[in-house]
């Protein structure tokens, strides 16, 4: 089966730790996303990536980062410089013109 | 700066009625809008896409009309379903480059049986 696979579906971490986020796909996109959402908000972007060994930054970078090592994997961290965390995270890749999003990772600090 | 509004108050409506959804935007000129539709807790699902220079497109129930005049798009299902539930985004490529899409808020469609 095609498409994106996010670990963990749940995640909770204590005030002051970093964790990381995996996203995995096997569609053979180059471009890859990372997505913040909060209830009655939209998908506000964190990071993307065009190119292996590349990614910029979008509009709520701040207390995040990422890696792009292989073109199947886009991890997201966490940092504790990210005041306020607790949301969900889906990660996409795109095809053509449409996007594919993996079914979500929803973090809570405890 | 662009901007994406979607109704975000829900939307009810009786089985087997047209479903119509809003989406407008500003300060902006996209090539083309997107439609996505996401279930509780699951990401978005890729439903439609239509370019500037097409009128309005269909697919099965539904239909999409992009009227780059108004700056607006109109998301219709018809004979909804119970199953239709769900919160249904529009989506617009970032103007200066497609590599991102800005997307709306979302407006959450109750079929009520």
């Amino acid at each position: 089966d095609g498409g994106i696979t996010q670990s963990p579906k749940y995640l909770f971490r204590k005030e002051g730790q970093n964790v990381t986020l995996s996203c995995e796909q096997n569609l053979n996109h180059d471009a890859m996303y990372w997505y913040r959402q909060d209830p009655g908000q939209g998908l506000r972007l964190i990071y993307y990536s065009q190119i292996v060994n590349d990614f910029q930054k979008g509009d709520i970078a701040e207390g995040y980062s990422v890696s792009r090592e292989k073109k199947e994997s886009f991890p997201l961290t966490v940092t504790s410089a990210q005041k306020n965390p607790t949301a969900f995270y889906l990660c996409a890749s795109r095809g053509v013109t449409e996007a594919f999003f993996g079914q979500g990772t929803r973090l809570t600090v405890v | 700066s662009q901007k994406i509004e979607q109704n975000s108050e829900a939307l009810n409506i009786q089985e087997g009625k047209t479903a119509t959804l809003t989406c407008n935007y500003t300060n902006y000129s996209p090539a083309y809008l997107q439609w996505y539709r996401q279930d509780p807790g699951r990401g978005p699902v890729f439903l439609l896409l239509i370019r500037e220079n097409e009128k309005e497109k269909r697919k099965e129930r539904l239909k999409v009309t992009f009227d780059t005049t108004l700056k607006q798009s109109l998301f219709h299902i018809t004979a909804s379903q119970p199953a239709d539930s769900a919160t249904y985004l529009c989506a617009l490529p970032y103007s200066g480059g497609y590599q991102k899409v800005t997307f709306g808020t979302g407006t959450k469609l109750q079929v009520i049986p």
